[in-house]
């Protein structure tokens, strides 16, 4: 089955501690997504990738780091400079600027999510 | 900057229609999406309408598109227990791969 992975769907982290969460799509997907969660405040954009080796800090980056090495990967790590972590992280894809005529490029299709709870 | 704005709550009683409503700041958007996310889960592509067209439908989903006054909708008809969820509408402001901005999100509670 085509789609995007989050793993673990839970992860509890002591303060102080880097976490890296992940997310691996099988879609050809050229572009990848970091949003962050909270009650009542819909979805902020931590980074974003076009392309492999290239990503770019969205609304709220500090704090948090990320990498693309493979485009299947597009793993966040968040550094203990993230003052308040505790939130449910979504990743998502998008087919990017090679995508079919059929498909919408920026259409942008998401992960189950990871809770991180810090302790 | 781009803006999508919703009301935050919406409750119906089942069997009833949902109407949510989206209002969007960027008039050279190219499309429109609608999201929606249950307890827990990440968020699911309902459906998308194009920016020339002022209606589409699928099944029990309406969505209508003001582009003069910047509003979308999308109307569920004969909204069950099974809808209840947050609704996110987006746009996209470019073609291309640039992420898309999203509302806050409607959260639909259906009444039995």
């Amino acid at each position: 089955d085509g789609g995007i992975t989050q793993s673990p769907k839970y992860l509890f982290r002591k303060e102080g501690q880097n976490v890296t969460l992940s997310c691996e799509q099988n879609l050809n997907h050229d572009a990848m997504y970091w949003y962050r969660q909270d009650p009542g405040q819909g979805l902020r954009l931590i980074y974003y990738s076009q392309i492999v080796n290239d990503f770019q800090k969205g609304d709220i980056a500090e704090g948090y780091s990320v990498s693309r090495e493979k485009k299947e990967s597009f793993p966040l790590t968040v550094t203990s400079a993230q003052k308040n972590p505790t939130a449910f992280y979504l990743c998502a894809s998008s087919s990017g600027p090679r995508g079919g005529l059929l498909e919408r490029t920026d259409t942008q299709y998401f992960g189950p999510g990871t809770r991180l709870t810090v302790l | 900057g781009e803006d999508v704005e919703q009301s935050l709550f919406l409750s119906v009683r089942e069997g009833d229609s949902s109407v949510i409503n989206c209002t969007y700041t960027d008039s050279s958007s190219t499309y429109l999406y609608w999201y929606k996310q249950e307890p827990g889960a990440g968020l699911q592509l309902l459906t998308y309408i194009f920016s020339n067209m002022d209606m589409k439908q699928d099944q029990r989903l309406t969505v209508l598109l003001n582009k003069k006054d910047k509003h979308l909708s999308l109307r569920i008809a004969d909204t069950q227990t099974g809808d209840s969820a947050i609704y996110f509408c987006a746009e996209s402001p470019y073609s291309g791969n640039t992420p898309l901005v999203f509302g806050k999100g409607t959260r639909l509670s259906v009444i039995a």
